[in-house]
């Protein structure tokens, strides 16, 4: 079946650093990966997206490259702010089988001043 | 437009009674899912939904019925609730079989005592 992994949290750094949360996923065929973000009492949103190999979703300064040769689709982004603070899910969905998503476990992480 | 919504917001219940958790959308989505999201575990699909008058189960299906007698409503119900009930409740919906990213509400939090 698929899965997807994330890198444990929590994450804590410091506003300007750099960011990068891993995802790596099992799936077969070609699934469309997906970050969403869930800020403190809210649903999640969608932050970006990738439908096929090498493809780069970008939003908010957030990145991610769907790479099939190592199914990953790591989350960066160069300079993190306060209001990056929140938890975020990488998740996969194929068009068969209902389009029924996939999420990891989430990494919660904490930007301060 | 208001997206998707949902009510209540909070409930608390005593073991063994019944609820019903309704959400709505105005975006005339297709698809139509409830998750829950426990502490650790990620997001996990209880039933779901393809188009108006069907249902489907998901990936955690137990103590939990639900309807979709119109497109734009989607509802979760809770016969004899159990303290292993206690989560928050995400719906969500997509548009159709070609959109696989989706719009979720902002969440119920229920408490079985």
């Amino acid at each position: 079946g698929n899965s997807v992994t994330q890198m444990e949290g929590p994450v804590t750094l410091s506003e300007e650093a750099f960011l990068t949360i891993n995802c790596t996923y099992t799936a077969t065929g070609y699934p469309s990966l997906f970050w969403y973000v869930q800020y403190p009492g809210e649903g999640l949103q969608l932050l970006l997206k990738a439908t096929k190999a090498d493809d780069k979703g970008s939003n908010k300064g957030f990145e991610a490259t769907y790479r099939k040769e190592t199914t990953s689709f790591h989350l960066e982004k160069g300079s993190v702010q306060v209001s990056d603070s929140a938890v975020y899910f990488c998740a996969l969905s194929h068009n068969t089988n209902a389009g029924k998503s996939t999420f990891g476990d989430g990494t919660t992480l904490t930007v301060k001043p | 437009n208001a997206g998707v919504t949902q009510t209540p917001k909070f409930r608390v219940l005593k073991t063994g009674q019944s609820m019903t958790l309704l959400c709505a959308q105005d975006m005339n989505h297709e698809y139509m899912y409830w998750y829950r999201q426990d502490p650790g575990m990620g997001l996990r699909l209880i039933h779901y939904s393809v188009g108006e008058g069907t249902t489907a189960k998901g990936e955690v299906p137990d103590g939990y019925n639900v309807s979709r007698l119109k497109k734009q409503n989607f509802l979760l119900g809770l016969e004899s609730a159990a303290p292993s009930q206690t989560s928050v409740y995400f719906c969500a919906s997509r548009r159709s079989s070609a959109t696989l990213s989706l719009t979720f509400g902002p969440g119920t939090r229920l408490t079985v005592t």
